[in-house]
């Protein structure tokens, strides 16, 4: 079974750090993992998305890796703001479902505060 | 246009009520997802619907009975709920293009079960 840890559970840091979020899972057997971000009480909005043949993928400030040998994948966030405080998920789909359908495993999130 | 829009955004009920969740998508997605989200936990998958037919039931109670009446909307159907069933309920579709599967979330219905 699918088991998918991040770490740490929670981080706050100051303005303007760059800072890196860590998810690791331990079915390398991956098509593909995806980052989200989750503001308290709301839905979920996509960050990026890697491939299982990607090694990393950037959008702005965000940089996300993956090392499918080892199980392993980093958020990395540039400059911090404020108005990245939220709560970030990774996610691993093992398999396409027959008719387009998708399972993801969650990891457990990692809580962010980036303070003034 | 990325929007998945559910309906009611809170909704309180009894143990004794009947309610339902509306989840409805127009990107042409033909796969759609309820998940249910207890404070400070990931989200957990629920019922996968692909084609309008569920391929997926993860042991839900027959208390939650979804339902996809066409492509574009989809519903969970609420009795006899208990009060542990409080949390927050996702709705997500998804369609594979180019080998890309992304599954996009709406806002979320916060239920309280009285």
């Amino acid at each position: 079974k699918q088991e998918v840890t991040q770490i740490p559970a929670a981080l706050s840091v100051p303005e303007g750090e760059n800072l890196v979020l860590n998810c690791s899972f331990t079915d390398s057997a991956i098509y593909n993992l995806q980052w989200f971000r989750q503001d308290p009480g709301k839905g979920l909005t996509s960050l990026l998305l890697i491939q299982s043949s990607q090694r990393e993928q950037t959008s702005g400030r965000l940089n996300a890796s993956l090392d499918k040998s080892s199980g392993r994948s980093t958020l990395y966030i540039a400059a911090s703001q404020p108005g990245d405080s939220a709560t970030y998920l990774c996610a691993v789909l093992l398999n396409i479902l027959t008719g387009g359908g998708n399972k993801l495993t969650f990891g457990t999130g990692t809580q962010l505060k980036v303070e003034l | 246009d990325t929007e998945v829009t559910q309906t009611p955004k809170h909704l309180v009920m009894g143990m004794t009520n009947k309610k339902s969740l509306k989840c409805e998508q127009h990107m042409g997605h033909r796969a759609m997802y309820w998940y249910k989200q207890k404070a400070k936990k990931p989200p957990e998958l629920m019922f996968v619907y692909s084609y309008e037919k569920l391929s997926i039931n993860e042991s839900v109670p027959s208390r939650f009975s979804p339902e996809c009446p066409n492509s574009s909307l989809l519903n969970l159907h609420l009795h006899a709920l208990q009060p542990e069933d409080s949390a927050l309920y996702l709705c997500a579709s998804s369609q594979e293009n180019g080998g890309i599967n992304i599954q996009y979330f709406g806002a979320g219905t916060r239920l309280s079960v009285l």
